[in-house]
């Protein structure tokens, strides 16, 4: 196991379209984390699993986003009925420990809505 | 609101030049610190982190911090950058679980 992986790294929809991203943790990580980053902004929260349990969610969330995380280990992020505003880098972390530590991100998945 | 500021969006140096990269961060509790780094076309990397001691940390590729908690700053040095080191610097926070990140400063090194 190299790292957090995610898939796909790029995604173009069109407006309206329901999409999905998937995260895979370093594997003995119990922690699970989604943010997101546009371009000159540093990555900002989304939400976080502590192992399936979501502990967390951003106020700014909105109710098209859903995030699970079945069983503790892969999380999908879902964002439905998208808009052009959720274009973005969508990135993963994980990390290891109850008081969450260093968190170690993936690649990202690019979301394009045209 | 829990915020971080970084004070440098753009930041263009030679190279053997001395860096400095201010980070100051609002929250009232006990917090722990990271910088990452974002190389061109790679993913956030963990530079340093600092959970309790010494203020003044060490991390890799000789980028040091300081952490002066009466100023809520916790700023990023390096002595001699070198052209290898221009990336994309992320001041972060945590105040237990989520990190709450700088808009980021981009760091030019000219060879």
């Amino acid at each position: 196991d190299t790292g957090v992986s995610q898939n796909p790294r790029h995604k173009i929809t069109k407006r309206g379209q329901n999409v999905t991203f998937r995260c895979d943790p370093i594997s003995e990580h119990n922690r699970l984390y989604w943010y997101r980053q546009t371009l000159g902004q540093g990555p900002e929260f989304l939400t976080y699993f502590q192992n399936e349990a979501q502990l967390e969610k951003s106020r700014l969330l909105s109710d098209r986003f859903s995030a699970e995380r079945p069983k503790g280990s892969f999380s999908t992020l879902e964002i439905q009925r998208t808009e052009q505003g959720d274009s973005a880098m969508y990135l993963c972390a994980s990390s290891a420990g109850d008081r969450g530590y260093e968190q170690y991100f993936g690649p990202g998945t690019r979301l394009t809505v045209t | 609101a829990q915020s971080v500021s970084q004070h440098n969006h753009h930041v263009i140096l030679s190279e053997a030049a001395s860096l400095e990269l201010g980070c100051n961060y609002s929250y009232g509790g006990t917090v722990n610190l990271f910088w990452y780094v974002q190389y061109p076309g790679q993913h956030l990397q963990l530079l340093l982190k600092y959970f309790s001691g010494d203020p003044l940390v060490k991390g890799i590729k000789g980028f040091e911090a300081e952490f002066i908690k009466s100023k809520f700053s916790f700023n990023l040095r390096k002595p001699s950058v070198q052209w290898s080191d221009t990336a994309e610097y992320f001041c972060a926070v945590s105040p237990g679980g989520k990190l709450i990140f700088g808009q980021g400063t981009e760091l030019s090194v000219k060879p």
